[in-house]
């Protein structure tokens, strides 16, 4: 069947380091991948789509590869701070979006 | 409005009662989605519609569950003879674009669901 994995452990960071987020997928070939972000009580938000075509992409502090070899996507967020904590989720289409468990990153002043 | 709107942001209810939840996509969005999210968890598909047509429904656990969008905007999803397993946050979202994988979702606050 078709999976999408993410960290379930809580990532905790320093502040300032960059943190690295990884969502894995099995029996899936996406043309895209997508990253959202979402706080306690909120729905997601989106954050950055990368096309299967495309190895990297960024926006400001973010990047996000997709190595469709591996099935892996990295999210990046360099520099980060108090306000990065959230919950990362990462999403594919199949018929419509799927979107994995996600990770929560906590970043320590 | 400037975001996607949902209503009531909570529901109680009796078990065996029926429920119907609100969605007010943003104005002009093509596609609507619904969700729902466990505690914890990623947001698991229900069912969207491109327009008033619903493409896939095929993330609704049972015929309990139903949706509809009849003039292409507002949808509800109703839920009928409730059970306590269907207490959830219910999510909607909108997107500008048809389903194709590259569109971007904008989602509601949600309804917080909980079947006594």
């Amino acid at each position: 069947s078709q999976k999408i994995e993410q960290n379930s452990e809580a990532l905790n960071i320093q502040e300032g380091k960059t943190a690295t987020l990884t969502c894995n997928y099995t029996n899936y070939s996406p043309a895209y991948l997508q990253w959202y972000r979402q706080d306690p009580g909120r729905g997601p938000v989106f954050l950055l789509l990368i096309r299967e075509n495309e190895k990297e992409k960024r926006k400001e502090r973010l990047k996000v590869t997709f190595d469709t070899t591996l099935k892996q996507s990295l999210f990046h967020i360099t520099a980060s701070q108090p306000a990065d904590s959230a919950t990362y989720l990462c999403a594919l289409y199949r018929r419509a979006l799927t979107f994995g468990s996600g990770t929560r990153l906590q970043v320590q002043p | 409005g400037a975001g996607v709107s949902q209503s009531p942001r909570y529901k109680v209810t009796k078990r065996g009662q029926d429920v119907a939840l609100r969605c007010d996509p943003i104005s002009g969005h093509v596609s609507l989605y619904w969700y729902r999210q466990a505690l914890g968890q990623g947001p698991e598909f229900l069912t969207y519609f491109n327009y008033e047509a619903q493409q896939d429904k095929s993330g609704l656990p049972n015929d309990r569950f139903s949706a509809e969008r009849p003039e292409g905007s507002i949808s509800t999803l109703t839920i009928q003879r409730t059970e306590q397993r269907d207490s959830a946050m219910y999510r909607c979202a909108s997107s500008s674009d048809d389903s194709r994988g590259n569109e971007k979702l904008f989602f509601g606050s949600g309804t917080q669901l909980s079947v006594l």
